[in-house]
């Protein structure tokens, strides 16, 4: 089956710094990618939508300064999360879309 | 806007027996439902994926039923075993967009623990 990976696995940061994620498709070119957080006990909730070359679409609530995204080629999609605050610790996950969506591993932001 | 929800939440039975965890939801205007398998801290793995056309679909000892009219799919798990503790998520891909790529809204899923 098609493959997602993504990086780090886990990070923690300070308050205020910017940390990057990278989600790659390993053996498949995906057009677009999706963003995903999940809180604890609470259900996985799409953050955006990421199309190669274009601009990413948000969902409602999701400020798209603070969560930059961008999808520069047909297996590279990154989430960075500008001026971590705790509030933005969880569990990210991406996906990478061909006919279905396949997920990466995610990543664990904690921030302190 | 489209909302899943899953029944039990948590779920604890004896090795051996058969269950049935549910999932509903509240557009049945779907492209296709998925179950997903979630182990403590890890992503998502694929377990069964129903189009909206499909009523069921099964893979060894799963089977996926779909009635997408009442909005509502069953995930089967024949004979149980330890190692099919995990979370499962029921997700559902919505056909607003005429079959272009959507994002998944997902049920907060079930704890099921198998106990030796």
């Amino acid at each position: 089956g098609a493959v997602v990976s993504q990086h780090p696995s886990w990070v923690i940061c300070k308050s205020g710094t910017s940390v990057k994620i990278e989600c790659r498709s390993l053996d498949f070119q995906a057009t677009t990618m999706f963003w995903y957080r999940q809180f604890p006990k609470q259900s996985l909730m799409l953050m955006a939508t990421s199309n190669e070359g274009s601009k990413a679409t948000y969902e409602q609530g999701v400020e798209k300064d603070k969560f930059l995204i961008n999808h520069a080629s047909l297996t590279l999609s990154t989430l960075t999360v500008t001026s971590a605050h705790p509030e933005d610790s969880s569990f990210y996950i991406c996906s990478g879309y061909q006919g279905e969506q396949y997920f990466g591993p995610g990543t664990r932001l904690t921030v302190t | 806007k489209q909302e899943v929800t899953q029944i039990p939440a948590a779920l604890s039975v004896p090795e051996g027996e058969n269950l049935v965890l549910n999932c509903s939801f509240t557009d049945s205007a779907i492209y296709n439902l998925q179950w997903f398998r979630q182990d403590p801290g890890k992503g998502l793995t694929s377990l069964l994926l129903i189009q909206s056309s499909q009523r069921e679909q099964t893979s060894g000892r799963l089977n996926a039923s779909l009635d997408k009219s009442s909005g509502r799919s069953t995930l089967y798990i024949a004979a149980s075993q330890p190692g099919d503790s995990a979370t499962y998520l029921c997700a559902v891909r919505n056909s607003y967009s005429g079959g272009g790529a959507d994002g998944l809204t997902f049920g907060k899923g079930t704890h099921l623990i198998i106990q030796p």
